[in-house]
């Protein structure tokens, strides 16, 4: 299994600009979560799903969208990029909710806005 | 606010010797919590978890305790190694607001 994976590792990205963070596992679990890290912070939920076809908003949601459609993908999209977003990008999944079920996280993706 | 928090940013430990890492959290409905650890260029990794039942749990190498009493929960790693190098983060789990995660502790290991 290849676990979770994360694509790209590295984005750099002008002002305005939209592009969308993938996250894929093979492990058949049912929730999937996005969280950023921003400098000297812990991770801050942003978005989650607890399945296919539901999602809903975390901690931070503002400037990022996501959809499941499968069970295996959740990717995160930025419709228009702000410096704010500059940030490292770790998307999550686990087989039930992190009060019960290990969560394991991707690689991250390091993007930078200009 | 409530936070998850960790007392000290950076722990410089001498290899073979034991670490302790710090965490305060103040949600004391927060019924579980769990500590990761992230290497650098790598996301969290789980190490250990505890629910708030329970005073202490071990692992190998690693033991996490709870004091509900001051809100208080430690990692201990026992005979740290080279490989002990990373950041530390403690979460707490309150329900539908999923994991709060601290700042974190960076665990230095000296040769």
């Amino acid at each position: 299994n290849a676990g979770v994976t994360q694509t790209p590792k590295f984005q750099v990205l002008k002002t305005g600009q939209s592009m969308t963070l993938q996250c894929a596992q093979d492990m058949n679990h049912e929730y999937m979560s996005w969280y950023r890290q921003d400098p000297g912070m812990g991770l801050r939920l942003i978005h989650y799903s607890v399945g296919a076809g539901i999602t809903d908003q975390g901690e931070v949601p503002n400037g990022y969208n996501v959809s499941r459609s499968t069970t295996e993908d959740f990717p995160l999209r930025l419709l228009s990029a702000a410096p704010s977003q500059t940030s490292v990008y770790f998307c999550a999944s686990s087989a039930g909710d992190a009060g019960h079920y290990e969560q394991f996280f991707g690689p991250g993706t390091r993007l930078t806005v200009l | 606010g409530e936070s998850v928090g960790l007392h000290l940013p950076t722990l410089s430990v001498q290899e073979g010797d034991n670490s302790i890492i710090n965490c305060a959290y103040s949600n004391s409905a927060s019924d579980y919590f769990i500590w990761y650890k992230q290497e650098s260029g790598k996301g969290p990794q789980f190490i250990i978890d505890i629910r708030s039942n329970m005073d202490k749990r071990q692992g190998q190498r690693v033991t996490v305790l709870l004091n509900k009493t001051v809100k208080h929960l430690s990692l201990q790693i026992a005979a740290t190694q080279p490989g002990d190098s990373a950041v530390y983060f403690c979460a707490e789990f309150r329900g539908a607001d999923g994991l709060t995660f601290g700042k974190g502790t960076h665990l230095i290991i000296q040769p």
